[in-house]
């Protein structure tokens, strides 16, 4: 599972509220991804980070932020949860025996009320 | 917009058959191709990445590209019920930041 864990896994919050979660790696992986799943939208790139404070956007940021402070953590923010962000969420750091391939994490399912 | 196209499914086949799941992609910078398979309510787990035209075998499991065409596919061989499961197919670009577009991916049931 490359030492990839997601927490909450679960969690249900109301339309306004600020969400934080949170990828924890401990292999030192220098990328980290975070995406959305969606049916009938597939996986979608977030955000992704390519070392400590270095982060960019993927296909679809807006509504979120992310940081990561700390090699072995990228935290994914909803500053204002939408109903619109009701998604599994899951981690991905990318592995070294092949620079592209990426693995994931256990996901984290949110639902905005 | 980068797309990758797979048929949704789902794609029946019976135990011990050959699988075929395939995908299309616009972008002809693309440099790598994955496979992915994920069970219902888990993460997507990768089993088959290739990166240059033809075919690359492990296991049960043959992965075949053609740039030309922009289309890559999976074939499963002796099928087995426990393959059932959706496969996603992911194409990354051109660049260094390992981006992956996937597409929307095929339900596979093999049964008894």
């Amino acid at each position: 599972d490359a030492g990839i864990t997601q927490s909450p896994r679960h969690k249900v919050t109301e339309t306004g509220t600020p969400v934080t979660l949170r990828c924890h790696q401990t292999e030192n992986h220098r990328y980290m991804y975070w995406y959305r799943q969606d049916p009938g939208h597939g996986l979608r790139l977030i955000h992704y980070s390519y070392g400590v404070k270095d982060t960019d956007k993927g296909e679809v940021s807006d509504g979120y932020s992310v940081s990561r402070s700390k090699t072995e953590d990228f935290l994914l923010t909803l500053e204002s949860a939408t109903s619109s962000q009701t998604s599994v969420y899951f981690c991905a750091i990318r592995g070294t025996e092949r620079a592209d391939t990426q693995y994931f994490g256990p996901g984290t399912r949110l639902t905005v009320l | 917009q980068k797309e990758v196209e797979q048929n949704s499914g789902p794609l029946s086949v019976p135990e011990g058959a050959i699988a075929s799941l395939n995908c299309t992609y616009s972008d002809r910078g693309s440099q790598s191709f994955f496979w992915y398979r994920q069970y219902s309510g888990k993460s997507p787990e990768l089993i088959m990445f290739i990166y240059s035209n033809g075919d690359k075998e492990d296991g049960r499991f043959t992965a075949q590209l053609n740039k030309a065409s922009q289309y890559v596919s999976l074939l499963i061989r002796d099928s087995q019920p426990s393959d059932s499961a959706t496969y996603l197919c992911a194409v990354k670009g051109p660049g260094t930041a390992s981006k992956l577009t996937f597409g929307t991916g095929t339900r596979l049931q093999v049964t008894l």
